[in-house]
């Protein structure tokens, strides 16, 4: 089965100071990892995704993250956070063995400060 | 702009009674959806997997004859509720998975509002 943990259900982090959201995972075969931001009451915004190629990727607003198989982790990065980039993050995770849904991570929460 | 469509985003619904959920693939024709229930403060918990053309699949522990998926065509999957009770009150969520042209991308609706009074 495949599963996903975010160890921090909320990050705070001062405005301009980079951030880092922690991700790890487990699944079968090779993952397709993947980070979407939720503001209040609306839906899922794709961030980026990591399915094959370089480790480090580059998604929308400046994020990043790194994949690392070794660690099994796919953490999310930005250099310089904006009191906009506070909202809700989740990790996801797919893979090829048969299920084709995401399976989600419980979430967290991002606060930054002005 | 949207590449999934959801609607109603929010409902309200008295107990017993029946509600459906709509969701639109915008931009491509999808031959699977995917159903997501969200309750406050917690995380998406996949309900079912739309297919077009055949019966959805339930997760386990989601009751089929309650939350009734239809997946008529392959740009839009309903997902109706049926005898609605407050507990069912929650956000739900669909998604789409995109062309081998967007990278298999998966794309979220707004999500819809349901709340049994």
């Amino acid at each position: 089965a495949q599963s996903v943990a975010q160890p921090e259900d909320q990050v705070n982090v001062a405005e301009g100071n980079p951030l880092t959201v922690k991700c790890t995972y487990s699944v079968s075969g090779n993952p397709y990892l993947f980070w979407y931001v939720q503001y209040p009451n609306r839906g899922l915004q794709f961030l980026l995704k990591y399915i094959t190629g370089d480790n480090l990727v580059k998604g929308s607003y400046g994020f990043e993250a790194e994949f690392n198989k070794s660690q099994t982790s796919f953490h999310l990065k930005k250099p310089s956070a904006l009191v906009s980039d506070s909202a809700l993050y989740f990790c996801a995770v797919r893979d090829y063995t048969g299920r084709r849904a995401l399976t989600f991570g419980s979430g967290t929460r991002l606060q930054v400060q002005p | 702009g949207a590449v999934v469509s959801q609607h109603p985003s929010r409902v309200i619904c008295k107990s017993g009674t029946s509600v459906k959920i709509e969701c639109r693939s915008l931009d491509f024709q999808a031959t699977t959806m995917f159903w997501y229930r969200q309750f406050p403060k917690q995380s998406l918990m996949l309900m079912a997997t739309s297919n077009e053309g055949s019966k959805a699949t339930y997760e386990q522990g989601v009751e089929k004859d309650k939350f009734l998926i239809n997946h008529a065509s392959l740009t839009l999957s309903t997902l109706t509720v049926t005898s609605a009770h407050p507990e069912d009150s929650s956000f739900y969520i669909c998604s789409v998975i995109g062309t081998v042209f967007s990278g298999n991308t998966i794309y979220f609706g707004e999500g819809s509002w349901l709340t049994v009074v």
